[in-house]
């Protein structure tokens, strides 16, 4: 299985603040990578896909960059409703498609 | 727009199947340009592929091989709707369930999982 590992695992910031999750991959996807946002009680929302695209209705402050084994996902002026646990997900490879540990990202 | 909604138990016994339906609005379970999957979270595994059904000129089945032994998917077309069967469950297979679109296109190429059903919080007790 491709193993994703994101950091940090908790990130405190306050709105207006520019943040930057890495995750990393065990082996090279090439640039077959998305981000999601999920919220309590609720499914993971698509924010990011093949590294750098970003989701249609997903706001421009979102942006995504990487390939191979090394990628980001960059918020650039925090707003209240980012507030919010960041998921990465590799889809490369089918056997299996992994995710990240997530990525919480609190209020400072 | 493209809506999942899914259904099915909330509660299922140790050692019998746990069974869920996800259905399709504004697509089609036989497009040729999207995959048809089911993923679970839990706070012990976090967010986990099960895996996905599929129609290329015939139907396709990929499983984790996590579960392989023990889960099916079943879509159906007549109801455009798939569904997950999980068999001998244990504690362990306690968590939210989601079904998921994966869909390409000529534009953007895979997507990854652009539509998520509402989740189905499945718990495994007597």
């Amino acid at each position: 299985d491709i193993q994703m590992t994101q950091s940090p695992s908790t990130l405190s910031a306050s709105v207006g603040d520019r943040v930057t999750i890495t995750c990393r991959a065990s082996q090279s996807i090439n640039n077959w990578l998305a981000w999601y946002q999920q919220n309590p009680g609720k499914a993971p929302k698509l924010l990011i896909y093949k590294a750098s695209s970003l989701e249609s209705g997903v706001p421009s402050r979102f942006s995504g960059s990487g390939s191979g084994t090394e990628f980001t996902l960059t918020i650039s002026s925090l707003q209240p409703d980012d507030f919010a646990t960041y998921y990465c997900q590799q889809y490369k490879s089918y056997s299996p498609y992994t995710f990240g540990q997530g990525t919480m990202l609190e209020i400072k | 727009q493209v809506q999942l909604q899914q259904s099915g138990p909330g509660l299922v016994k140790p050692s019998q199947t746990l069974s869920l339906t996800c259905a399709i609005s504004g697509d089609s379970v036989s497009s040729d340009s999207a995959t048809w999957n089911w993923i679970r979270q839990s706070p012990s595994r976090g967010l986990e592929w099960l895996g996905r059904t599929y129609y290329r000129s015939k139907w396709y089945n990929d499983y984790a091989v996590s579960v392989k032994s023990r889960i099916t998917f079943n879509p159906d077309t007549s109801k455009n709707q798939f569904s997950l069967h999980l068999n001998s469950v244990t504690p362990e297979d306690t968590a939210v369930y989601y079904c998921a679109r994966e869909v390409w296109s000529v534009a953007t190429g895979w997507h990854a999982f652009d539509i998520w059903g509402q989740g189905t919080m499945v718990t495994v007790s007597s």
